[in-house]
């Protein structure tokens, strides 16, 4: 059962534009919530996260929006750059659990 | 520090042997983490340990895997036996303290079985 959703595989977006990449999760115990990136042949890192008491955290060019009643988070990417194609995994977490999403695969052409 | 330093990076073994990871987490992080990736999963939780001592192996997926922890800086996810549905990534990752922080990663170790 997967707790921590992300419907979407891959996103391709153009340089300079926005992306939005989305994540909803079911368990309502999750109380933070991170975004990973993951080159190719490296393990993932950590990009930005969010408390559940916040409904955005702002990171340079990275925005995280929280909203607990639909339990769903989105990560947005503003001016997207080539370098910034990688997959993408957004995890929710409490303090004895960690689960992660699918992962979306982003894209962004020159 | 390294950071968290897995081995090995890529494994290729026949079905049925014996296949060993290891994970040598943070120095000072008391909680490590074993994930798998797949492609229709994603980063799949399979055991997860606090101060050397697991807490939630629910995601493990058989009797054939088994995970250990003798000491805050090792760590062995073990296949016994391996078939080839286990190919895969394996990622471990600690963090300094509970779930609800940064975790770092390994590189992984991609495991063939063929």
């Amino acid at each position: 059962d997967q707790q921590v959703k992300q419907n979407s595989p891959s996103l391709s977006v153009q340089e300079g534009r926005i992306s939005i990449l989305n994540c909803d999760y079911t368990n309502s115990m999750f109380d933070y919530f991170l975004w990973y990136k993951k080159y190719p042949a490296e393990g993932p890192t950590f990009l930005i996260s969010i408390s559940s008491i916040k409904d955005k955290n702002e990171d340079g060019r990275f925005t995280v929006f929280l909203n607990k009643s639909a339990k769903h988070l989105s990560l947005h990417i503003v001016p997207s750059q080539p370098g910034d194609s990688a997959v993408y995994f957004c995890a929710a977490s409490s303090r004895n659990d960690m689960r992660f999403g699918a992962g979306t695969r982003l894209t962004v052409k020159p | 520090d390294a950071g968290v330093i897995q081995s090995p990076r890529h494994e290729v073994t026949e079905m049925g042997q014996e296949v060993t990871l290891r994970c040598k987490p943070i120095s000072g992080h008391d909680y490590l983490f074993w994930y798998r990736q797949t492609m229709m999963r994603g980063l799949e939780l399979l055991i997860y340990f606090n101060n050397n001592v697991p807490i939630d192996d629910s995601g493990m997926p058989e009797d054939r895997f088994s995970a250990k922890m003798p000491n805050a800086s090792f760590s062995t996810l073990k296949i016994q036996p391996s078939e080839p549905r286990d190919s895969a990534v394996y990622f471990c990752a600690s963090t300094p303290g509970g779930a609800d922080t940064e975790a770092f990663f390994g590189q992984g170790t991609r495991l063939t079985v063929v």
